[in-house]
């Protein structure tokens, strides 16, 4: 079935830091990829995506470029801000099996600490 | 196992009628829920957030009237379509922290197909 890996967290940087958070996935098919961000106390939130191979998604600074030939997802910010602390999940849909949503399969969340 | 309980898992209905979702966080007291929607193999979209005790708070176009939102204790939330159509079908799927985790712990969802 699909799977999609991320690196455990927590994630520790200070501000204005060079984030990168790997995700890779097993997929059949063409899925569509994102990234989504829960930040505390609130809901889960789309943060950007990538429908096809060499797609980058971007948004608020963050992004992410589809890699089929590594199968590779990773979220990139130039410079973060103690705003950004959050849970970031990445995420495939359109692969054979779903996960926690319909036709959804998440990774399992990487906690971002952003210290000033 | 499942920390989230979510019913029912599909549910077909008529234009027209109404239908109740229930989220249950399983062993443990969610004071705060969320609700989301999502069309075949697209994103989650945040509906609105339920609040134990307090009134929802909806997504902006989400229609409050629409989609009504009871937190009726610490371990259940509903949410019911009211006057369903067929543009409501959908997979609608909750979700609930747990406290002092960061991760995010999903029902199972349900499908509604309204005819």
């Amino acid at each position: 079935g699909d799977s999609v890996t991320q690196m455990e967290g927590p994630v520790t940087l200070s501000e204005e830091a060079f984030l990168t958070i790997n995700c890779t996935y097993t997929a059949t098919g063409y899925p569509s990829l994102f990234w989504y961000v829960q930040y505390p106390g609130e809901g889960l939130q789309l943060l950007l995506k990538a429908t096809k191979a060499d797609d980058k998604g971007s948004n608020k600074g963050f992004e992410a470029t589809y890699r089929k030939e590594t199968t590779s997802f990773h979220l990139e910010k130039g410079s973060v801000q103690v705003s950004d602390s959050a849970v970031y999940f990445c995420a495939l849909s359109g692969g054979s099996t779903g996960g926690g949503a319909d036709g959804l399969t998440f990774g399992k969340g990487t906690h971002l600490i952003i210290q000033p | 196992g499942a920390v989230v309980s979510q019913h029912p898992s599909r549910v077909i209905c008529k234009s027209g009628t109404s239908v109740k979702i229930e989220c249950r966080s399983l062993d443990f007291q969610a004071t705060t829920m969320f609700w989301y929607r999502q069309f075949p193999k697209q994103s989650l979209m945040l509906m609105a957030t339920s609040n134990e005790g307090s009134k929802a708070t909806y997504e902006q176009g989400v229609e409050k009237d629409k989609f009504l939102i009871n937190h009726a204790s610490l371990t259940l939330s509903t949410l019911t379509v009211t006057s369903a159509h067929p543009e409501d079908s959908s997979f609608y799927i909750c979700s609930a922290p747990l406290p002092g985790h960061p991760s995010l712990h999903f029902g199972n969802g349900t499908r509604l197909t309204v005819t």
